[in-house]
């Protein structure tokens, strides 16, 4: 088991709701990436932050937003959410710049919009 | 877009057998290799990773093979379990590109 913990893990929003989800890092870590997994998909990458700035994007659009805090754990914001939203939301905690590309995953937020 | 193209998309083995699972990419900067491992209702978990400055890597079972002039890499499962029906991913490069998954059955 890594030492990165998600909430919730589960979670039923209605189209145009608003959602934030919660990531804690593994112990040390202080960057923090967020995907997003499609069943039967491979996580695409939303974002990353490292020491409280977004440190890279990936093809999302800007209605995805996050917040890092000075423990280094982390929020990802999802607004007006649309049916294609449902999928598993993961977190992943590293230390890249001391060269540990290793990434350490939570179990993830299950989030449905129906 | 760099792309990662992983095949093939589902295996099933008998127990024992030596499922191999493969990996391409475009970005030559990537210098780190490595594959996670996901059962289902977790988050992927590392399971072995390797450096553009070695070309086969070996943990217990699992082996890493890399060729850097065909920018590939290769998982081999040697002596495959039951245990190790999962979903694999290559991600390589710092996790910003995940390929699209390799489903194993492993039959007793």
């Amino acid at each position: 088991e890594t030492g990165v913990t998600q909430s919730p893990t589960h979670l039923i929003k209605t189209r145009g709701q608003q959602v934030t989800l919660r990531c804690s890092s593994q112990s040390g870590h202080n960057t923090v990436s967020w995907y997003q997994q499609a069943l039967g998909q491979g996580p695409q990458f939303i974002f990353q932050y490292y020491r409280e700035e977004e440190n890279g994007r990936g093809n999302f659009p800007p209605r995805f937003s996050g917040l890092q805090f000075p423990n280094y754990s982390s929020e990802l914001n999802v607004n007006a959410l649309e049916l294609d939203d449902s999928a598993l939301y993961l977190c992943a905690s590293s230390l890249p710049r001391q060269g540990d590309e290793k990434l350490f995953f939570g179990s993830g937020t299950q989030l449905s919009v129906l | 877009q760099q792309q990662v193209k992983q095949s093939p998309q589902s295996l099933i083995v008998q127990k024992g057998g030596i499922p191999i699972i493969n990996c391409a990419y475009e970005n030559t900067a990537f210098d780190y290799f490595p594959w996670y491992q996901q059962f289902p209702g977790k988050g992927p978990a590392l399971l072995i990773a390797i450096r553009p400055d070695v070309s086969e890597k070996k943990e217990g079972r699992f082996t890493i093979s890399f060729n850097k002039s065909a920018k590939q890499f290769s998982l081999h499962i040697m002596d495959s379990q039951p245990g190790d029906s999962a979903t694999y991913f290559c991600a390589p490069g710092a996790g910003m590109r995940f390929g699209a998954g390799t489903r194993l059955t492993v039959k007793p």
